[in-house]
């Protein structure tokens, strides 16, 4: 089954506690992206990858950061957690130049008291 | 903010009756897309409309573009109980996608 896996889906950790979000794509797909998702504001991009070892910051790049060593997965790295960055995070992947349909995990709620 | 803006935040309709939302944009465009994403859960693509397209179909749903105005509708048609979702345009600005805030759609039954 094609699909976007993200782990850990729940967390809670405490400030300053190194995490790595896990995100792993079985479909081939050169695309893969970061997303926070908050109440009235919708998906942020956080960062994205058009291809192994190519990353670039989308517009919530601060306190994150991503590789991309191999095709299949996409972690994202927070290395100092602060409360401001408890959210729902979302990975998605794109077999495109991203014209085309976006894959999502499931998500991970993350809280950082 | 490239953000598109959505219109209604909120609708909530009976089961039967149609579902119009609305996503307005500030720039050109690649491509719209429309996503759903059920309460919690990852969003699933539902529809993409391109730049030089005005009107697309899948199913139940409707999408249109007005590229002069910068604007798109999506019409559910019929609607369900299991349509109750949140629903967000997309917008693709070169290589990015940006989502607006989305609307809460609740049918009633």
């Amino acid at each position: 089954e094609a699909q976007v896996t993200q782990n850990p889906r729940y967390l809670i950790t405490v400030t300053g506690k190194k995490l790595t979000v896990t995100c792993s794509q079985n479909m081939n797909h050169e695309y893969m992206s970061w997303y926070r998702q908050d109440p009235g504001l919708g998906l942020r991009q956080i960062y994205y990858s058009m291809n192994v070892e190519v990353t670039d910051k989308g517009d919530v790049p601060e306190g994150y950061k991503v590789s991309r060593k191999e095709k299949r997965n996409f972690p994202l790295i927070l290395e100092s957690p602060s409360p401001n960055q408890t959210s729902l995070y979302f990975c998605a992947s794109s077999g495109t130049d991203n014209t085309g349909e976006l894959f999502f995990g499931e998500g991970s709620r993350l809280t950082v008291l | 903010s490239q953000q598109g803006e959505e219109d209604p935040q909120a609708l909530s309709i009976q089961e039967g009756e149609n579902a119009t939302m609305n996503c307005s944009y500030k720039t050109s465009i690649n491509n719209l897309q429309w996503y759903r994403q059920n309460s919690g859960r990852g969003l699933v693509h539902l529809i993409l409309i391109r730049s030089n397209e005005r009107e697309k179909h899948s199913g139940r749903l409707r999408v249109t573009l007005d590229t002069s105005k910068k604007s798109s509708s999506l019409l559910i048609t019929a609607s369900r109980a299991a349509d109750t979702a949140s629903y967000f345009c997309a917008i693709r600005y070169g290589n990015k996608l940006v989502f607006g805030a989305g609307t809460i759609l609740r049918v009633k039954s």
